[in-house]
């Protein structure tokens, strides 16, 4: 079973910021938490992962709640092309990723 | 640089028939994987190969087998398809197993009738 909880999905208008959030209540001391969305009709593609820190790239932000028990993913500026399932997932024991059913995405122009 | 690329794109076959599933890679990765994707789910894993000359079952393996032919090859075989294996099916690799970044192939998508 996914080991996070995300919402089925949001909506946010092009160019403001989106914050899509990600609890995982269970995770331990070990386990990274993983970004990847899925554009309609193509394979999954890598965002972001962390384990404590807040980490930035070039496609977005992840910020970690203190206690790890939850995690934002900040989209700084959407774009149309942003509009695509997010899933928020966890490793297991041997680092195979567990996913859930993510967060659908939808940009209003 | 192609990256992960799989063969076929569309299939579609009935009932009892068998088809392999191709996937290969141009990165050098030690790890590949193979899953699949229903409609409105997640990705569920059906075999992976930590390394060349491995493989492992993951959360859905009934009804598939695997061959790791070389580093860069990573076949999946449905010797006897069943409607339920209706589904987008999709290779992935990474560097080794950890933390690295999967990189996926576009998917096949398969019809069993």
């Amino acid at each position: 079973d996914a080991k996070t909880t995300q919402p089925n999905s949001m909506e946010s208008n092009e160019e403001e910021p989106v914050h899509l959030p990600c609890n995982h209540s269970t995770i331990s001391g070990t386990d990274y938490i993983h970004w990847y969305r899925q554009l309609p009709s193509q394979g999954p593609e890598y965002v972001i992962h962390g384990l404590t820190s807040n980490v930035n790239n070039r496609m977005a932000s992840l910020a970690i709640a203190e206690d790890r028990k939850s995690s934002t993913l900040i989209l700084h500026r959407a774009t149309l092309r942003d509009a695509a399932v997010y899933y928020c997932i966890l490793g297991d024991s041997n680092y195979q990723l567990i996913w859930g059913a993510g967060t659908k995405l939808i940009i209003k122009p | 640089n192609a990256g992960v690329t799989q063969t076929p794109k569309f299939q579609v076959l009935k009932t009892g028939q068998s088809m392999t599933l191709q996937c290969a890679q141009d990165m050098n990765h030690n790890s590949m994987y193979w899953y699949r994707q229903d409609p409105g789910m997640g990705l569920r894993l059906i075999y992976y190969s930590a390394s060349e000359g491995t493989t492992d079952k993951g959360e859905v393996p009934n009804g598939y087998n695997v061959s790791r032919l070389n580093k860069r090859e990573f076949s999946l075989r449905l010797e006897s398809a069943a409607p339920s294996q209706t589904s987008v099916y999709f290779c992935a690799s990474r560097m080794r197993a950890g933390v690295e970044t999967q990189y996926f192939g576009p998917g096949t998508r398969l019809l069993v009738l």
